[in-house]
């Protein structure tokens, strides 16, 4: 096991809809990074937060906001949702320093699995 | 735009037996590459990280190799067991982004048959 959770493990929701998904980091991390993994394919960047900040955003839509919080855990909250949301949503934790090091391990957490209606 | 191809879908090997997986990509420069183990409903797991300046990392039964010319990383699993039937991932960084942003390929699902 990593030491990150995901809450919840599974979802439903319908088309429209807005959801928050939650990651709590390993102890000591300072960074997360949220992907989203349809199925039978590789996990996709949505983007990572370093100390409460946005640091890095993928190729997705505003409607897929974040949150990083003092403690270092996170939300993914993505609104109107699209039939297309419907994935394995995965937070990653590690120890950064927010600057171009790169490289550094990454510890994903179970995933929430998003299905929309 | 950049693109990551794993050789195969599946891959089924039998036990004992060296299974080799590839990774190939284009239109990109990645300063590393990452391989990860994912079961299925879990998340994936971190196995091996090489940089660019190096040709060959090994840590137990694995060995990962990495052709920058070539744009091409070998994943290898010596005397493979059943255990390590799973689907594996390469995934590609670079400086100058954050460090969240690996690219993944799709994986290639790895059967170990006794």
């Amino acid at each position: 096991e990593t030491g990150v959770t995901q809450s919840p493990t599974h979802l439903i929701k319908t088309r429209g809809q807005q959801v928050t998904l939650r990651c709590s980091s390993q102890s000591g991390h300072n960074t997360v990074s949220w992907y989203q993994q349809a199925l039978g394919q590789g996990p996709q960047f949505i983007f990572q937060y370093y100390r409460e900040e946005e640091n890095g955003r993928g190729n997705f839509p505003p409607r897929f906001s974040g949150l990083q919080f003092p403690n270092y855990s996170s939300e993914l909250n993505v609104n109107a949702l699209e039939l297309d949301d419907s994935a394995l949503y995965l937070c990653a934790s590690s120890l950064g320093t927010g600057r171009l090091v790169g490289g550094d391990t990454q510890y994903f957490g179970p995933g929430t699995r998003l299905t929309v209606l | 735009s950049q693109k990551i191809e794993q050789n195969s879908e599946a891959l089924n090997i039998q036990e004992g037996k060296t299974a080799t997986l590839t990774c190939n990509y284009t239109n990109y420069s990645p300063a590393y590459l990452q391989w990860y183990r994912q079961d299925p409903g879990r998340g994936p797991v971190f196995l091996l990280l090489i940089r660019e300046n190096e040709k060959e990392k090994r840590k137990e039964r694995l060995k990962v190799t990495f052709d920058t010319t070539l744009k091409q990383s070998l994943f290898h699993i010596t005397a493979s067991q059943p255990a390590d039937s799973a689907t594996y991932l390469c995934a590609l960084g670079r400086y100058g982004g954050s460090q969240g942003n690996l690219i993944f390929g799709k994986g290639t699902k790895l059967s170990v048959k006794p």
